[in-house]
């Protein structure tokens, strides 16, 4: 099983600032890599798959990038509505796995 | 647009079995492969099962191999079937879409999910 780890569990920003979080695969997962995003009380949202591609309608202040196994999901210009959890994932080989979470809080 | 919208949750005991339904509208459901998630409360996700497009081929992770099966029919809805339940088989059930028809794909949509509760 591949195990994917992200960092930090939680970051703490302020609006309009850039967050940057991180994720690792224990083994390559090549360029198979997806992000998502999770608001309290919702159904995760696909934000970018392939590393790099976002998915539709996913703003363009959000972005990913990384292959192998580094993997980066960058958001500029932080707004109210992405304080939320995120998730990476890799669907490379059964069984896909998900990281752990990294909240993004309200600085 | 795409809907999923799951059912059958519920409270059983430990031991117990629960069927899980998905109703799965606004696509080709013949020709997508769907998946089932899990969220344990407060917790992460995981994934709990795969089905291709033509039910041809099921996948699952060690933690419920054996005990829970996937399937799906042509009124256009997808199930799980779950045997032996445990208390860490508590969770929201997510019914997923991958984001394309076959091969390794995100997941691109999602339901609401229901509650599984395991629990004497």
């Amino acid at each position: 099983e591949i195990v994917m780890t992200q960092s930090p569990a939680t970051l703490s920003v302020s609006p309009g600032e850039r967050a940057t979080l991180s994720c690792w695969a224990s083994q390559s997962v090549s360029s198979n890599l997806a992000w998502y995003q999770q608001i309290p009380g919702q159904a995760p949202r696909l934000l970018i798959f392939g590393a790099s591609t976002r998915a539709t309608g996913v703003p363009a202040r959000f972005s990913g990038s990384g292959s192998g196994t580094e993997f980066t999901l960058t958001i500029t210009s932080l707004q109210s509505e992405d304080f939320a959890v995120y998730y990476c994932q890799h669907y490379y080989r059964w069984p896909y796995t998900f990281g752990q979470g990294t909240k993004l809080e309200i600085k | 647009q795409v809907q999923l919208v799951e059912s059958g949750g519920g409270v059983v005991q430990p031991g117990g079995s629960l069927r899980l339904s998905c109703a799965a509208s606004g696509f080709p459901f013949s020709s997508y492969g769907m998946h089932w998630v899990r969220q344990a409360p407060g917790g992460g996700l995981e994934w709990v099962s795969f089905i291709t497009y033509d039910g041809s081929s099921e996948y699952y992770p060690d933690s419920v191999k054996g005990r829970f099966t996937i399937s799906r029919d042509k009124s256009n809805t997808l199930y799980l079937q779950m045997n032996n339940l445990r208390p860490d088989d508590t969770a929201i059930y997510y019914c997923v879409r991958q984001r394309t028809g076959g091969g390794y794909s995100s997941f691109a949509y999602w339901g609401q999910g229901t509650l599984v509760t395991v629990s004497t």
